[in-house]
């Protein structure tokens, strides 16, 4: 079975330059997540989707960024204008919800890692 | 607001030591606790997890132990081995599949 997938895995850019970054969860998970990922840090939440409907995007610094998953299953980050301090690496991870009603553990891509300049 | 905080953020164990890394949290709403372990340029993966109505959990050489009245867990690794080396993260969230919170994360190296 294939893991998350994310795209590109590493990007460099000059600050003030737009950035996207592109997610494809597991087959059948209708949660994904995205998490940022500082250097010697814990990943933290930026936002989680259910389907299409964002559901907690309250981390999400929505000056610059911006997220959609238009048909519930791809998902795509944007950072415009990128800043120094966005480098980082971000993380995509996907659910999905139980037979009990319950969702189940998380599944992490390997990231994407920025370097803005 | 660092809800999760662990320790310590690095760790030197030799091959067949027990490594072991401690979390504690503040938000008692929170009833799911996992551990992840990353390695280099991957994404983190779950190692094990357990729910505060149990106090510990063993998968393998792997333990959760956790203190509900104290707000603390911790991961024991037995019989440590060069290939666990790695970043180990814990981490909290109210229900299964909701917000994680991490803590900072352990370098652990295993020395042969």
């Amino acid at each position: 079975e294939a893991g998350v997938v994310q795209s590109p895995r590493y990007k460099i850019i000059e600050k003030k330059q737009p950035v996207a970054f592109w997610c494809n969860p597991i087959s059948g998970h209708n949660t994904l997540y995205w998490y940022l990922q500082n250097l010697g840090q814990g990943p933290e939440l930026l936002i989680r989707y259910e389907n299409e409907e964002a559901v907690d995007d309250s981390q999400l610094p929505k000056d610059r960024f911006s997220a959609e998953r238009l048909k519930g299953v791809d998902s795509t980050l944007k950072i415009q204008p990128a800043e120094l301090g966005d480098s980082a690496v971000y993380l995509c991870a996907s659910s999905f919800w139980g037979q009990r009603g319950c969702l189940q553990e998380q599944f992490f891509g390997p990231g994407t890692r920025l370097t803005v300049l | 607001q660092q809800q999760v905080k662990q320790s310590p953020q690095s760790l030197i164990v030799q091959k067949g030591g027990i490594s072991i890394i401690n979390c504690a949290y503040e938000n008692t709403a929170f009833d799911y606790f996992p551990w992840y372990q990353q390695f280099p340029g991957k994404g983190p993966a779950l190692l094990i997890a357990i729910r505060p109505d149990v106090s510990e959990k063993k998968e393998g050489r792997f333990t959760i132990s956790f203190n509900k009245s104290a707000k603390q867990f911790s991961l024991h690794i037995m019989d440590s081995q060069p290939g666990d080396s790695a970043t180990y993260f814990c981490a909290a969230s109210k229900g299964y599949g909701n917000k994680l919170v991490f803590g900072a994360g352990t370098i652990l190296r295993v020395k042969s």
